[in-house]
């Protein structure tokens, strides 16, 4: 069975533009979460969804958006991008039952130039 | 302070070495305790889960102190393959809801 997977693998992006990633989950999982890790801590909450709605949002600004679709596959919009922004974004999946484990993708690595 | 606080590290050990991870979590309410591992450039796999009983896998020791708020992983007998960083992660409730990442602290086991 594929795993969760992400597209693209690496993405350059200038400052104030906008970017896409996205994630399709392992297949009979209907949450997905996205995460941001900067280079040297761990991964930041973005957001989770299930069945299409959102289920949580981190502290993250309105620049951040995301969706999921009736396949479950999901994705992350991130307008008027910053230097900051430059990390890994990981996708994550979970079955939805109540299962906590996580299930991550090997992530989009965003570079703001 | 953060929510979830682990030692900063670098660990640097010798093959063999036994070396022992701590972490603590500011919530009291939470609820579900893991450590995952992260290998260079990788994604964080779950490694175990935390129960307050203590568990062991293998060379792995996993312990929850609810009381104090602390978490520690302890990895006996060090392989080379080891060498990663291990992060702490909380659940504030249970099921499916958003896990918090410690920072994470980087092992090198040395041949």
């Amino acid at each position: 069975d594929a795993g969760v997977t992400q597209s693209p693998t690496h993405l350059i992006k200038t400052r104030g533009q906008q970017v896409t990633l996205r994630c399709s989950p392992i297949s009979g999982h209907k949450s997905v979460s996205w995460y941001q890790q900067v280079l040297g801590q761990g991964p930041q909450f973005i957001f989770q969804y299930y069945e299409k709605e959102e289920r949580g949002r981190g502290n993250f600004p309105d620049r951040f958006s995301a969706r999921q679709f009736p396949n479950y596959s999901s994705e992350l919009n991130v307008n008027a991008l910053l230097l900051g922004d430059s990390a890994l974004y990981l996708c994550a999946s979970r079955d939805g039952t109540g299962n906590e484990k996580l299930f991550f993708g090997s992530g989009t690595q965003l570079s703001v130039l | 302070r953060k929510e979830v606080e682990q030692d900063p590290g670098p660990f640097n050990v010798p093959e063999g070495a036994t070396v022992a991870f701590n972490c603590t979590y500011s919530n009291s309410a939470s609820q579900s305790f893991f450590w995952y591992r992260q290998d260079c450039r990788k994604e964080p796999k779950l490694l175990m889960s935390v129960y307050s009983s203590g568990n062991e896998d293998g060379r792995f020791t996993a312990q929850l102190n609810r009381a104090s708020q602390y978490i520690s992983l302890l990895i006996r007998d060090s392989k080379l393959s080891d060498s990663a960083t291990y992060l702490c992660v909380v659940n504030r409730f249970s099921g499916n809801t958003p896990l918090v990442f410690g920072k994470g602290t980087r092992l090198s086991v040395i041949a």
